[in-house]
């Protein structure tokens, strides 16, 4: 089945410690999308990429890297410069030439600072 | 820039009454408007989307909602509730014309349907 797979469910995190979240789809989609999601607050976009080998800066990109070789693959990275980094994180994925068409999305990670 | 302001952040309700969650945006171009859904600690789904055409859009388990241009509204609306709808519930936007094409969320509508 066609589908965004995120891992891993769970994630713990030290204090100044850099930690990576995978995202992998297999729906042939172009664009690739992160949202942090905090408890009142919506999905706010991290980072986005349309094509291999580009993204760009979304809402709150301050804190976090990403990267994209491979067109399935969109792995963000969380670093020690992001302050509060607990929060639910959700991949998404859309089929670039289409603004109408719905995003795809995966199950989610959820970070804790511990 | 795109904003989705949803105005109720919890709607309690009993089984079986109508239940309304409203949602508004703001947008410079033409959009597209959706209304996705989010059951704990799961990922979105994607419950129902207006493009274009008829105002009123329908999903498969009973949940509808209406494009308002005037009055840049998409409410949604289910005449009869049932416990299992109890969720989260996103009301978005996304660019119609040749920007970044990323969804813009609302802040979500909690909805607890009580027995």
């Amino acid at each position: 089945d066609g589908g965004i797979t995120q891992s891993p469910k769970y994630l713990f995190r030290k204090e100044g410690q850099n930690v990576t979240l995978s995202c992998e789809q297999n729906l042939n989609h172009d664009a690739m999308y992160w949202y942090r999601q905090d408890p009142g607050q919506g999905l706010r976009l991290i980072y986005y990429s349309q094509i291999v080998n580009d993204f760009q800066k979304g809402d709150i990109a301050e804190g976090y890297s990403v990267s994209r070789e491979k067109k399935e693959s969109f792995p963000l990275t969380v670093t020690s410069a992001q302050k509060n980094p607990t929060a639910f994180y959700l991949c998404a994925s859309t089929n670039r030439e289409a603004a109408s068409t719905e995003a795809f999305f995966g199950q989610g990670t959820r970070l804790t600072v511990v | 820039a795109q904003s989705v302001t949803q105005l109720d952040s919890q709607v309690p309700v009993f089984e079986e009454a109508p239940v309304e969650l409203r949602c508004n945006y703001s947008s410079s171009v033409s959009v597209y408007l959706f209304w996705y859904v989010q059951y704990p600690n799961q990922g979105l789904q994607l419950l129902l989307k207006y493009l274009s055409g008829s105002t009123l859009v329908e999903s498969i388990n009973g949940f509808e909602a209406e494009f308002n241009k005037s009055q840049t509204s998409f409410h949604l609306r289910k005449p009869s509730v049932h416990i299992s709808d109890t969720a989260e519930y996103f009301c978005a936007v996304s660019d119609g014309g040749t920007g970044r094409r990323a969804l813009t969320f609302g802040s979500g509508t909690r909805l607890q349907v009580q027995p």
